[in-house]
């Protein structure tokens, strides 16, 4: 199975802030990631996929970028209702896995 | 709207049976592939198993093969996975979620989940 290690596995910021999550596989995947956004009690949201396409209603202050084995999901501008834990998912292979996670948290 | 909503969760005992239910409206349910995931306490996501269109074709994750079945009635709009022989691992919240179709393996949407508690 590919691994998935996502850092940091935490984060503190501030509204407004610019957050930078990494991704990185444990073999070339090219660009067959997707992105969620899971926030307490609720099921993930779907918010990008093959890397840097947004899923439609998703705000533009979120970019996914990278190819290969290391990907990144930016947020240029922290807003109240983006405080939630970030997953990356491989879909170039089965089974599908996840990054561990990526708590973002209110400094 | 598109919407999965999930039951059949709770409490059982280490060895017992449970089947999750997962009602879909809002799509055209029989045009999908549907996964199951789950999600342990605190924990991250784990794919456990998914089903092709008209369910002739199923797929699972290793820690739950022979003993978790994965179903469809796209009469009813409803998918289901009935989970046997289950281990105190197995507890997690459990959720369905629909393959978009766009790229490889995704989920999008995702239900609210149901609770599995395995007790030993």
């Amino acid at each position: 199975d590919i691994q998935m290690t996502q850092s940091p596995s935490s984060l503190s910021a501030s509204v407004g802030d610019r957050v930078t999550i990494t991704c990185r596989a444990s073999q070339n995947i090219y660009n067959y990631v997707n992105w969620y956004q899971q926030k307490p009690g609720r099921g993930p949201k779907f918010l990008i996929y093959a890397a840097t396409t947004l899923q439609r209603g998703v705000p533009s202050r979120f970019t996914g970028s990278g190819s290969g084995a290391g990907f990144t999901l930016t947020i240029s501008s922290l807003q109240p209702e983006d405080f939630a834990t970030y997953y990356c998912q491989q879909s170039y292979s089965a089974p599908p896995t996840f990054g561990q996670g990526t708590k973002v948290e209110i400094k | 709207e598109v919407q999965l909503v999930e039951s059949g969760g709770g409490l059982v005992q280490r060895g017992g049976s449970l089947r999750l239910s997962c009602a879909a409206s809002g799509f055209t349910f029989s045009s999908y592939w549907m996964h199951w995931v789950r999600q342990a306490p605190g924990k991250g996501l784990v794919w456990v198993s998914r089903i092709n269109r008209d369910g002739t074709s199923t797929s699972y994750a290793d820690s739950v093969k022979g003993r978790f079945t994965i179903s469809r009635d796209n009469a009813k709009d409803t998918l289901y996975l009935q989970m046997n022989s289950l281990r105190a691992e197995d507890t997690a919240v459990y959720y369905c979620a629909r393959d978009p179709g766009i790229t490889g393996i995704a989920f999008d949407p995702w239900g609210q989940g149901t609770l599995v508690t395995v007790s030993s």
